[in-house]
This record gives structure tokens, sequence and C-alpha cells, in this order.
């Protein structure tokens, strides 16, 4: 079975551009939750969604929002990009709201 | 005080030793505790979960002290491919995020 998809896996931005980041979940999972992870510390939550109702936000400022489609998919969308905000994004699906299921991530390089 | 601590380590292990690493957390509503792995440049990959009193597979045991406000994870037989990064996490009843410690490094030299 197919794991956690996402895309792109690298990417570079400059200050003040916008980025769209993208998550197949697994088959048959309908949560998607995005974290982002600076190195050296554990992922922070951002979102959750669920059955694409946002069921949680984390302590990120409004350029940060995403949404989940039918299929389940999601795209995190980050706006007026800053130097902060480079960091591994992280995508993981569940069948319940416990267990979360890892995609390999998407390294944002902002310079 | 963070939500969830853990002792950054590293803690350098030879191989076939028994090492074990607690998470600390703050909210006694917790519900939930996972330990996953975290390889370098990599996603956290699911361990265990710890759910009431604890659980094992094989090497690794996992244990719940709400008393506490701790979670553990013992490796038994460590191998050279346990060198990861540890981290907890812990979800609330209720709260819908995964609250996570910072990980803790752990080396298994031969």
């Amino acid at each position: 079975d197919a794991g956690v998809t996402q895309s792109p896996t690298h990417l570079i931005k400059t200050r003040g551009q916008h980025v769209t980041l993208r998550c197949s979940p697994i088959s048959g999972h309908k949560s998607v939750s995005w974290y982002q992870q600076v190195l050296g510390q554990g992922p922070q939550f951002i979102f959750q969604y669920y059955e694409k109702e946002e069921r949680g936000r984390g302590n990120f400022p409004d350029r940060f929002s995403a949404r989940q489609f039918p299929n389940y998919s999601s795209e995190l969308n980050v706006n007026a990009l800053l130097l902060g905000d480079s960091a591994l994004y992280l995508c993981a699906s569940s069948p319940t709201t416990d267990e979360q299921y890892f995609g390999p991530g998407t390294r944002l390089t902002v310079t | 005080r963070k939500e969830v601590e853990q002792d950054p380590g590293p803690f350098n292990v030879p191989e076939g030793a028994t090492v074990a690493f607690n998470c600390t957390y703050s909210n006694s509503a917790s519900q939930s505790f996972f330990w996953y792995r975290q390889d370098c440049r990599k996603e956290p990959k699911l361990l265990m979960s710890v759910y009431s009193s604890g659980n094992e597979d094989g090497r690794f045991t996992a244990q719940l002290n709400r008393a506490s406000q701790y979670i553990s994870l013992l490796i038994r037989d460590s191998k050279l491919s346990d060198s990861a990064t540890y981290l907890c996490a812990v979800n609330m009843l209720g709260n819908y995020q995964l609250i996570w410690g910072a990980g803790t490094k752990l080396i298994i030299k031969p």
C-alpha cells in the first residue's frame, strides 16, 4: 500500500513569495495534519483537517492556510514567506485522530 | 515549562546494551501517547503507541506513569540500526494536535 506522499520534496523560495505544498494521505485515511519541524526541535502542529473541515489550528500566523479536497488530499499555503519559515513541512494522515503516519516531508528553504 | 520534555542526549550506548529514556508531559488530561523514531533528515516513523498500562513490541517496551506524568521507552539488546532520534508525542482527548518533545538522540556504538 502507498504511504503518505508529499510534493515537492525540496523547494527554494525568496522572501515575500508564496508557496503551496501538497499531500496525499494513505488510502482510506480521512484526516490530514500539517506540521513544521525546524532542526533540533520536534514537529510543531499547524493544522488538522478531517472530512474537509478544519478541526484544529496551531499557533501560526494567518499567512499559513490549508484546505482538504474531496479525495482527502490537502494543500498547505504560506504567503509572504519569511526566512524563519525555512523548515521541514510534514504531512501526516490518520484513520482516527490518534495514530498519525507521516509523509517524507517538503524541505523549504527561504532565502 | 514545556508541555512535553525530553532529555536531548545524546545517549552513547554500546551495542547489545539496554537503554531507557523518559518523556514528561505537563497536562494531566492527556490521553494518548506515542513514541516515534526519526532518522537524520527523514520523517518521524511511528514506533509504538502507549496506552494505559503500556505495551511491548519485541526489544521495545513502552510504559506510562500517570501519577508522575511521564512515559518511558526501553530498548533491550540494542542494535547499531537503533541509532536515531526518539520523539515522544502526546494527544489530549478532544484536542486534535499532537504535542511533541524535541527528541532524544541515541547513538549505538559497536
